[in-house]
């Protein structure tokens, strides 16, 4: 089957780097994509790693490594505002859906 | 203009009722899908559809049924409702490249639609 796994909580203070991790299980991998969730908002996508290395847009990274089957969020210079749900996801292997992980909760504090 | 938009935000109905849920995009995609999310933030794929495959969650009931007027709507029937059908459903679309993998399928999510079955 294909599952996620990521941690369920991280907490950090405002100004720091956190990053959030995301193993993986699946066939025909399509790449790691990336959402962020506000509290009562919708899921929005934040990043994509197709390929190995590191992509990189704005304040936020992500990273994969294909055979470790392994990715993270790197989310730089804190803000409160950053305090939300994320989520990694993958392609279903049949059709185009996502396939997520639980989410991790991150609440940033002053 | 909102890019996904579902109606109705908040659904609040007894069991045994039968409701819909309707989402409409403006983006020009070729594919929606009906995502579920339950009250620990477990998001999870319902429906996927284009004007030619409809893919279903073999976990999903029966009493679900996607119903699509058109390709930019992708509407929720269910039936029967119960009361662990309470949670929010997400409606989103995509744009699937030629050959059916997307380079990144960006899923856009609309905002939602929190439903409470008493």
């Amino acid at each position: 089957g294909q599952s996620l796994e990521q941690p369920s909580e991280v907490t950090a203070v405002e100004g720091a780097i956190v990053q959030i991790n995301c193993t993986y299980q699946t066939s025909g991998f399509y790449g790691l994509s990336w959402y962020q969730q506000h509290d009562g908002g919708a899921p929005t996508f934040l990043s994509y790693n197709g390929l190995d290395g590191l992509e990189e847009t704005g304040r936020f990274s992500s990273f994969l490594s294909r055979s470790d089957s392994y990715g993270y969020l790197l989310l730089q210079e804190l803000q409160m505002k950053d305090s939300a749900s994320y989520f990694c996801a993958v392609k279903r292997q049949a059709g185009t859906a996502l396939i997520f992980g639980k989410g991790t909760t991150l609440s940033v504090s002053s | 203009d909102t890019a996904v938009s579902q109606t109705p935000k908040y659904l609040v109905t007894q069991m045994g009722n039968d409701k819909s849920i309707k989402c409409e995009q403006n983006l020009g995609h070729d594919t929606m899908y009906w995502y579920k999310q339950d009250s620990k933030k477990f998001l999870k794929i319902m429906f996927s559809y284009n004007n030619k495959e409809l893919i279903i969650n073999e976990t999903v009931p029966n009493r679900f049924s996607p119903k699509s007027p058109d390709k930019a709507h992708l509407n929720l029937h269910i039936n029967s409702l119960e009361l662990g059908d309470s949670a929010v459903y997400f409606c989103a679309s995509s744009h699937v490249l030629a050959g059916g993998a997307p380079a990144k399928n960006i899923q856009y999510f609309g905002a939602g639609t929190r439903l409470s079955v008493l």
